[in-house]
């Protein structure tokens, strides 16, 4: 069965530094997301994706993150700077919608756990 | 008001019992709802989907939509210990098909 896939499972980088989480998202999905989780707090969205543009983002998506699809396979996130307060689970994930009132939804990838340090 | 809401918990439940988890939403333009389920340090993991009022059935688990009272429930039948985990409700309501998530319910099968 298709899944979502992420890499590294795990990042640890120093505060200041700028990291690349990496998703693969679905093949023939159309809609990619990227949501964060802090440790022991609810999962909160971030971005999505779709058409090759950002087609929403949330409060916590400043300029500090960027996202990219820079190939046919892959969805990146960028954390320019980072900082303590951005050590979290990320999820990347992706969804195939073919219209309203059905039950195609979003598909989850493993998750990246980043700690700065 | 939050527009996906759900009790924390923890909602502790005997093995064997029927495990009742709800959910309610703000916005009447919500089409469709999903169960997820999240074990602790794992991803969410899609368990139920429905859209249409009534219920639905999958094995132990059944989701029940009321859309004029605007609450989505998930029904666990014969709950074993592994049904142990955090279940989220989301809501897409609009084209972007973005998921609006409530916070989560924790839920404990006592053995």
């Amino acid at each position: 069965e298709p899944e979502v896939t992420q890499t590294p499972s795990h990042q640890v980088t120093q505060m200041g530094q700028e990291v690349i989480l990496r998703c693969v998202p679905i093949s023939n999905h159309l809609y990619f997301y990227w949501y964060r989780q802090i440790l022991g707090q609810k999962v909160e969205f971030l971005v999505s994706f779709y058409n090759n543009e950002i087609s929403e983002k949330s409060e916590i998506f400043d300029d500090q993150f960027s996202v990219e699809r820079p190939d046919g396979s892959n969805f990146t996130l960028k954390i320019r700077s980072t900082k303590l307060e951005d050590s979290a689970m990320y999820f990347c994930a992706s969804g195939q919608f073919t219209g309203m009132g059905s039950t195609d939804t979003q598909y989850f990838g493993p998750g990246t756990r980043l700690t700065v340090l | 008001q939050k527009e996906v809401e759900q009790n924390s918990g923890p909602l502790s439940v005997p093995e064997g019992a029927i495990a009742s988890l709800n959910c309610t939403y703000s916005d009447r333009v919500s089409q469709s709802f999903f169960w997820y389920r999240q074990y602790s340090g794992k991803s969410p993991e899609l368990i139920m989907s429905i859209y249409s009022n009534g219920d639905k059935e999958d094995g132990r688990f059944t989701a029940q939509l009321n859309k004029a009272s605007q609450y989505v429930s998930l029904l666990i039948r014969d709950s074993q210990p592994s049904d142990s985990a955090t279940y989220l409700c989301a809501v897409i309501k609009d084209s972007n098909y973005q998921l609006i998530w409530g916070a989560g319910t924790k839920l404990i099968i006592k053995p």
